[in-house]
């Protein structure tokens, strides 16, 4: 069975522009999770997508959104990047049971500059 | 703050010996799970312990829950150089929460 796969792996932007990243969970998998990584706050959660509708959201500001497809694969977008959006952004799939084991992808680096 | 914090922030240690990583929480808990990192990569569940068990053991893991400490613990016995990472425990508050809080982590290394 595949792995959850984000892309792109790498992504360099510039402040004031808008990202989006992929995400396709295990097959079977109907919920998706996003975190952001940094060296100064460790992992945060973002969001939680169910069934294509937004179960959970953490602490993040409006410029991040997400949405989740028919299909369970998901995308995150965050607009109008500002320098502390650097990060490596996970995700992680699950049946969609609550407190169950996640299954992360490699994460997508960004960096804004 | 976070809700599980893991204790050491970093650990040396030699091929073949056992490392012990902590971590407390603060809240009751359903389960607690521990996941390994490895530099930039993605996260790799490990092992899940529920409220109701003391300790469970996967390989050369060990994991430990003191639920009326607030505490866990994860011991590798017989290290690798390939068990370095970092790991995070992760819990999920009371009731019915899909949102798993991580700690900081520890980072371990291994020396061959």
């Amino acid at each position: 069975k595949a792995g959850v796969t984000q892309t792109p792996r790498y992504l360099i932007k510039t402040r004031g522009q808008q990202v989006t990243l992929s995400c396709s969970p295990i097959s079977g998998h109907r919920s998706v999770s996003w975190y952001q990584q940094t060296p100064g706050q460790g992992l945060q959660f973002l969001f939680e997508y169910f069934s294509e509708t937004q179960r959970n959201k953490g602490n993040f500001p409006g410029r991040f959104s997400g949405r989740q497809f028919s299909n369970s694969r998901s995308e995150m977008n965050v607009s109008t990047l500002e320098l502390g959006d650097s990060a490596l952004y996970l995700c992680a799939s699950s049946l969609g049971r609550d407190r169950e084991k996640l299954f992360f992808g490699s994460g997508t680096q960004l960096s804004v500059l | 703050s976070q809700q599980g914090e893991e204790d050491p922030q970093a650990l040396s240690i030699q091929e073949g010996e056992n490392a012990t990583m902590n971590c407390s929480y603060k809240t009751s808990i359903n389960n607690l799970q521990w996941y390994r990192q490895n530099s930039g990569r993605g996260l790799v569940h490990l092992i899940l312990i529920r409220s109701n068990e003391r300790e469970k053991h996967s390989g050369r893991l060990r994991v430990t829950l003191d639920t009326s400490k607030k505490s866990s613990s994860l011991l590798i016995t017989a290290s690798r150089a390939a068990d370095t990472a970092s790991y995070f425990c992760a819990t999920w508050a009371g009731g019915g929460s899909y949102i798993p809080t991580f700690g900081r982590g520890t980072s371990l290394i291994v020396h061959p």
